[in-house]
């Protein structure tokens, strides 16, 4: 099916573990981001990539490691998860252009104990 | 202060009411987005916009750039309207980066 899809939708783990959340998009859209959702934070930009491997830090990259060898695929890895990093985890895609719309996947629930 | 600001924080209204969400931003920008969460929902973009106005359905959005303001407008409010309202603008040099709003959560009752 078209469109942007992450997995797993939810995820429960342990501190000190590594973790990867997956995020894939049909539409060979060269820009990709990851970004965390926290209550009185509101989103915020972990990584962002513009091309296959080309990819930068956003606000807040610390604990993240992402990675883009196919322009398809965004992968995010929490090399060893930390309770701070309990969130709700988008990932989005847009083509280039000032006019292209963002498109945002339905999101990763991670909670790390 | 925060470069996107969106006012108000919360929102409830009557079935049927017109209802505006606003937002306004420090920074120069070469868009905005409106995007819509409903809860425990994924994020949708609502609009785009460089310049002028943008009507789908009920909704219509503005923006004023020389004011550095939009408003996001719902006509005829509806329950299923209810969700989190976000204001993001986007850079002219930011690889697409969006600065986001803190959200307006919107209920409307029946």
């Amino acid at each position: 099916d078209a469109g942007i899809t992450q997995s797993p939708r939810y995820k429960i783990t342990e501190t000190g573990r590594q973790v990867t959340l997956m995020c894939h998009q049909t539409w060979s859209h060269s820009y990709m981001f990851w970004y965390r959702q926290d209550l009185g934070h509101g989103l915020r930009l972990i990584y962002y990539s513009a091309a296959a491997d080309i990819t930068d830090k956003g606000e807040v990259p610390d604990g993240y490691v992402v990675s883009r060898s196919k322009t398809e695929n965004f992968p995010l890895t929490l090399e060893s998860a930390t309770r701070s990093q309990t969130s709700v985890y988008f990932c989005a895609s847009r083509a280039p252009g000032a006019n292209e719309k963002l498109f945002f996947g339905s999101g990763t629930q991670l909670s790390v104990l | 202060k925060n470069e996107v600001e969106q006012s108000p924080q919360n929102l409830t209204a009557q079935e049927g009411e017109f209802i505006t969400i606003n937002c306004s931003y420090s920074v120069g920008i070469s868009a905005l987005h409106w995007l819509q969460q409903h809860p425990g929902g994924g994020i949708v973009s609502l609009f785009m916009l460089s310049s002028g106005k943008k009507k789908h359905g009920r909704l219509i959005a503005t923006i004023n750039i020389q004011e550095k303001h939009s408003s996001l407008h719902i006509t005829a409010s509806h329950p299923r309207d209810s969700a989190v309202y976000i204001c993001a603008v986007m850079g002219g040099t930011s690889y697409g980066k969006l600065t986001f709003g803190q959200g307006t959560i919107l209920t409307v009752h029946p």
